[in-house]
């Protein structure tokens, strides 16, 4: 199978402050890694897209001074929430796809999801 | 560009009844279609996915979809549903290239009742 882990799974956090989201490939290598944010009841918007070793490719509307994206490896990509507010407050989940070529490449492997409180 | 259209926000539907989940799509280019299951405070599963061929595909948990590339539709289906199976589902199309971006559906709440 493919696993994909992150952490943390839950973080309260103040406003003002940041908090870095890990998401990890734990069997499999990564060559791009996705992130999504959700908010209750509703579907996953995608915020970004992150290939390994270049800059994240943001959707439109997504603010990338504020949410900071780093993929530094083949199986870890991060995302950084700076300067939290609680419009913020979200579960943010992340998926990762194994190269192109690679059997299975085009199913994303979800992560559990971080919900995110700002207070 | 593409788009996802899931048809209704909740369906509720007595144990052992059949269900359908109906989800349409738009795009410009080639896809891949897919269905995932979310439980609550959950990342998404995996239901199945249309990648190419016979356009009726099964996944796991009885699920199976068919793909009608006409009336472009990719409607979920089990012919007997379970209380295990009261979650969220989404319809997601993803382009065939362009960087494989994936989009989702809004989501239908499958409640299922004793």
């Amino acid at each position: 199978g493919a696993v994909v882990s992150q952490h943390p799974s839950w973080v309260i956090c103040k406003s003002g402050t940041s908090v870095k989201i890990e998401c990890r490939s734990l069997d499999f290598q990564a060559t791009t890694m996705f992130w999504y944010r959700q908010f209750p009841k509703q579907s996953l918007m995608l915020m970004a897209t992150s290939n390994e070793g270049s800059k994240a490719t943001y959707e439109q509307g997504v603010e990338k001074d504020k949410f900071l994206i780093n993929h530094a490896s083949l199986t870890l990509s991060t995302l950084t929430v700076t300067s939290a507010h609680p419009e913020d407050s979200s579960f943010y989940i992340c998926s990762a796809r194994r190269p192109e070529g690679e059997g299975g490449w085009y199913e994303q492997y979800f992560g559990p999801g971080t919900r995110l409180t700002v207070t | 560009a593409q788009s996802v259209t899931q048809l209704d926000s909740q369906v509720p539907v007595f144990e052992e009844a059949p269900v359908e989940l109906r989800c349409n799509y738009s795009s410009s280019v080639s896809v891949y279609l897919f269905w995932y299951v979310q439980y609550p405070n959950q990342g998404l599963q995996l239901l199945l996915k249309y990648l190419s061929g016979s356009t009726l595909v099964k996944g796991i948990n009885g699920f199976e979809a068919e793909f009608n590339k006409s009336q472009t539709s990719f409607h979920l289906r089990k012919p007997s549903v379970h209380i295990s199976d009261t979650a969220e589902y989404f319809c997601a199309v993803s382009d065939r290239g362009g960087g494989f971006k994936t989009i989702f559906g809004a989501g239908t709440r499958l409640f299922v009742k004793a």
